[in-house]
């Protein structure tokens, strides 16, 4: 098993532009999440899924849009990206039951220009 | 607001020079407390979950515990390939059951 794959490792953005991150996983599991990871600030969650086709607002929503339009895929838009973006991405995913632990993704580091 | 603080920020230790590391916590109904490792560049690695005070985890030279305001990493007689940065998180009930709150994480540093 692959376990929690992210697409691209790495971009550059210039303010205003779009782009759409990738998380794929292939344990099966229900639920599906997006964070920032910020030097000082520690993990925050974007949006997270708790089935195919449904999404939540997490602690940081706000610039992001978020698609699950297949279990095992889940998506993370910016429509115009903002320097305040610039930040890693961890995708994650659980079982939706006990055990509870969510196992990462290697990430993707943004920097928007 | 579930806060979750973690101490020190950054600690150094000699190979083999036991320590702990704490995680505190203010939460209304704590559903488990997870440990997790990062190594730089990577994403988080899943070790211990702990669900109610007085519990006990260990792997290798790991040992997390918990009471009912705070968990503790014991790393007993660490190698240089322990250096990570150890973040605590906690899983609460309610509405927001579904998240994990996250602390800012203790980098270590063992050096031969």
């Amino acid at each position: 098993n692959a376990g929690v794959t992210q697409t691209p490792k790495f971009r550059v953005l210039k303010t205003g532009q779009s782009m759409t991150l990738l998380c794929a996983q292939d344990m099966n599991h229900e639920y599906m999440y997006w964070y920032r990871q910020d030097p000082g600030m520690g993990l925050r969650l974007i949006h997270y899924s708790v089935g195919e086709g449904t999404t939540a607002k997490g602690e940081v929503p706000d610039g992001y849009n978020v698609s699950r339009l297949k279990k095992q895929n889940f998506l993370l838009g910016l429509e115009s990206a903002a320097p305040s973006q610039t930040s890693v991405y961890f995708c994650a995913s659980t079982p939706g039951q006990s055990p509870y632990e969510q196992y990462f993704g290697p990430g993707t580091r943004l920097t928007v220009t | 607001e579930d806060q979750v603080t973690q101490s020190p920020e950054a600690l150094r230790l000699q190979e083999g020079e036991s320590s702990s590391l704490n995680c505190s916590y203010t939460v209304s109904g704590l559903r488990g407390l997870f440990w997790y490792r990062q190594d730089p560049g990577k994403g988080p690695e899943f070790l211990f979950t702990l669900y109610s005070a007085g519990e006990e985890k260990e792997k290798e030279r790991l040992k997390a515990t918990l009471t009912k305001k705070e968990s503790f990493l014991h790393i007993t007689a660490p190698k240089p390939e322990d250096s990570a940065t150890y973040l605590c998180a906690v899983r609460v009930s309610g509405a927001g059951s579904y998240q994990l709150t996250f602390g800012k994480g203790t980098k270590l540093s063992v050096i031969p």
